[in-house]
């Protein structure tokens, strides 16, 4: 059964730090990532996605892959309170098109 | 991005009443759309993979004759919870599929409570 593994949280933050967000999968067959964020009663929106190893950098978001070790992260420089929210990591196999989620972790980024 | 819109946004019905969620891709034909179901605090769970003018595939678990979904059109799909129970209650969303293997665009989201 695939599994994406994610820590709930809430990871609490100051305003302007950096936030670390892992996820770990068990599928090595995983060929792409996602990381959404998804608001308090609001459907998730993506941020990000990775399919090769090492970093990818979108403003202040970068995502992190490493397949050996199979985990993906994400880390939020300059964190704001907008931030806050619960982000979900999503994985995806080769060949797939639907992607599995892990439970999120909940980011709470205070003034 | 493309806009997804779902209705009802909530909803509240009677144990053993009959809802329907509709799902409309609002400016791109979705030939796949995906049901979601999200339980307080925990993973979006897949309920089934809706294609166009064809039966829709449900995932292991999900109760085909309960969940009923139709996807009529190309930018409508719709999930029909029959005989609803207190445990139905949830967090559903759609998602249409977009023309890169990422993309997946999501519906806001119907809230159902079932008292």
């Amino acid at each position: 059964q695939k599994e994406v593994e994610q820590n709930s949280g809430p990871l609490s933050v100051p305003e302007g730090a950096i936030a670390s967000l892992n996820c770990t999968y068990s599928d090595r067959g995983s060929q792409s990532f996602f990381w959404y964020r998804q608001y308090s009663g609001k459907s998730p929106e993506l941020i990000m996605f990775i399919y090769s190893n090492g970093d990818k950098e979108d403003g202040r978001f970068t995502a992190q892959l490493n397949k050996a070790s199979q985990y993906v992260s994400l880390l939020i420089r300059d964190s704001q309170p907008s931030d806050s929210a619960t982000y979900l990591c999503a994985v995806m196999q080769g060949g797939s098109y639907i992607p599995t989620f892990g439970r999120g972790t909940s980011l709470i980024v205070h003034p | 991005g493309a806009v997804v819109s779902q209705h009802p946004s909530w909803v509240i019905c009677k144990s053993g009443t009959s809802v329907k969620i509709e799902c409309r891709s609002l400016d791109f034909q979705a030939t796949t759309m995906f049901w979601y179901r999200q339980f307080p605090k925990q993973s979006l769970m897949l309920m089934a993979t809706s294609n166009e003018g064809s039966k829709a595939t449900y995932e292991q678990g999900v109760e085909k004759d309960k969940f009923l979904i139709n996807h009529a059109s190309l930018t409508l799909s719709t999930l029909t919870v029959t005989s609803a129970h207190p445990e139905d209650s949830s967090f559903y969303i759609c998602s249409g599929e977009g023309r890169e293997f990422y993309e997946q665009y999501f519906g806001p989201g119907t809230r159902l409570t079932v008292t």
